[in-house]
């Protein structure tokens, strides 16, 4: 099944505690990209990736880092978490830049709601 | 700039009736996509329609439907004979050409009345 996969679905941690939400797509996708979800905002872009070693700041890249060593994987990197990056991010893939045909549609991992005390 | 606008944050549906979710959207590329997904209480994001700027005719796929009006830059969702299957939050989404990411609205939260 053609799938985006995000780890762990939930975790709650403390200030300053490093984690890494992973990310894994199973299509051979060649666009990556982290998003967060907050309340009256939508979703917004953190970080995206155009393929292997090759990635970029989104909108609200700050207290992130991402890495692309693999085309399947795309990992968030939360050095050191605070209280304001609480919140539901999302990874998503499509297959590479814009077509007018349409081919570019995001597919979405399940999501990860994270919570810092 | 590059912006997405979702002026309705809720809105009520009479089951089996039609609604039409605002989206209005503003980039100086003239090659874009627009798309709405919708996210359920379960939380995961489902794509649902796409549009490209040079589509002549408004995209459908069931009983979705998209209202594109180009000159207005407006892309509104239409859903039709709405079921309680439907309520859920929507989002209005565009990726310009010549830039590498999606802009997303802040959503609308549709709910559908038996």
């Amino acid at each position: 099944e053609a799938q985006v996969t995000q780890n762990p679905r939930y975790l709650i941690t403390v200030t300053g505690k490093k984690l890494t939400v992973t990310c894994s797509q199973n299509m051979n996708h060649e666009y990556m990209s982290w998003y967060r979800q907050d309340p009256g905002l939508g979703l917004r872009q953190i970080y995206y990736s155009m393929n292997v070693e090759v990635t970029d700041k989104g909108d609200v890249p700050e207290g992130y880092k991402v890495s692309r060593k693999e085309k399947r994987n795309f990992p968030l990197i939360l050095e050191s978490p605070s209280p304001n990056q609480t919140s539901l991010y999302f990874c998503a893939s499509s297959p590479g830049a814009f077509e007018q045909s349409g081919a570019n549609v995001l597919t979405f991992g399940a999501g990860s709601r994270l919570t810092v005390l | 700039a590059q912006k997405i606008t979702q002026t309705q944050p809720g809105m009520f549906v009479q089951e089996k009736e039609a609604v039409t979710l605002d989206c209005t959207y503003d980039t100086s590329d003239p090659s874009y996509g627009l798309f709405w997904y919708k996210q359920p209480s379960s939380g995961e994001m489902i794509f649902l329609i796409y549009q490209g700027s040079y589509d002549q005719q408004n995209a459908t796929e069931g009983r979705y439907s998209l209202n594109f009006q180009k000159a207005r830059k407006s892309a509104n969702l239409v859903i039709s004979a709405s079921q309680l299957g439907d309520s859920a939050m929507y989002f209005c989404a565009m990726r310009p050409y010549n830039f590498n990411k999606f802009y997303f609205g802040s959503g609308t939260k549709l709910n559908v009345k038996p």
